[in-house]
């Protein structure tokens, strides 16, 4: 069976850092391109980055190009993110999915930024 | 443009057809992806590439796509399908992935 666990969230202020983890088992990490996706609560999905297979291709989106890194790790089938600079708007819970299709969704770690 | 339009709400009766659509310039070239996602859940694939359902979903959900439009259609409605929709798609970026802005769909 598929699972992906996000972990890492929690309360940051703004202009802060946080390191967001997503820890992947019953497949081939190294087959699929891996992917974070946000929602503000209430509100629509709004994706955010995503890495190739092979780590070779990132892709940003322009609300968080410059503060965010994703990453990847094949010795822990660990998906990473990044997050400095984070911004009020930032706040939302913060999904990892597999595939370009987004064919397998973790349950999301909330991020909220507030001072 | 890499935007995806998508209708705010939707509603359906119990048993009767639903048709909700997914419109953008960059669905001439791509197929769309569909996402159902119900209150406190993580967003579910329902169909995706060329109307292709994964295992579990029901038969009563199939897509379509015809020039800059992408739609769902659920025949048959039941209560459970009540959730918010999401369309979206990979741009020709290759390296991007656009979410149209989600169809709450009620059964009444």
């Amino acid at each position: 069976e598929v699972y992906l666990v996000e972990s890492g969230g929690g309360l940051v202020q703004p202009g802060g850092s946080l390191r967001l983890s997503c820890v992947v088992s019953g497949f081939t990490f190294d087959h699929y391109a891996m992917h974070w996706v946000r929602q503000v609560p209430g509100r629509g999905l709004e994706w955010v980055a995503s890495v190739s297979w092979n780590s070779v291709s990132l892709g940003y989106a322009d609300s968080v190009k410059g503060r965010f890194t994703i990453s990847r790790d094949s010795a822990t089938n660990s998906l990473y993110l990044q997050m400095n600079s984070v911004r009020t708007d930032d706040t939302a819970f913060y999904y990892c999915a597999r595939g370009w299709e987004l064919f397998f969704w973790g349950q999301g770690t909330l991020v909220t930024v507030s001072s | 443009s890499s935007e995806l339009t998508q209708d705010p709400a939707a509603s359906v009766a119990l048993g009767q057809t639903v048709i909700i659509t997914c419109q953008g310039d960059g669905l001439r070239d791509s197929f769309a992806n569909w996402y159902q996602q119900k209150p406190g859940q993580a967003p579910r694939l329902v169909i995706y590439g060329k109307n292709i359902r994964p295992s579990g979903i029901p038969d009563r959900f199939s897509g379509s796509n015809s020039g800059d439009t992408a739609s769902l259609t659920i025949i048959e409605a039941r209560a459970e399908d009540e959730a918010d929709y999401y369309c979206n798609f990979r741009d020709s970026s290759g390296n991007r992935l656009v979410f149209g802005g989600g169809t709450k769909l009620t059964v009444l």
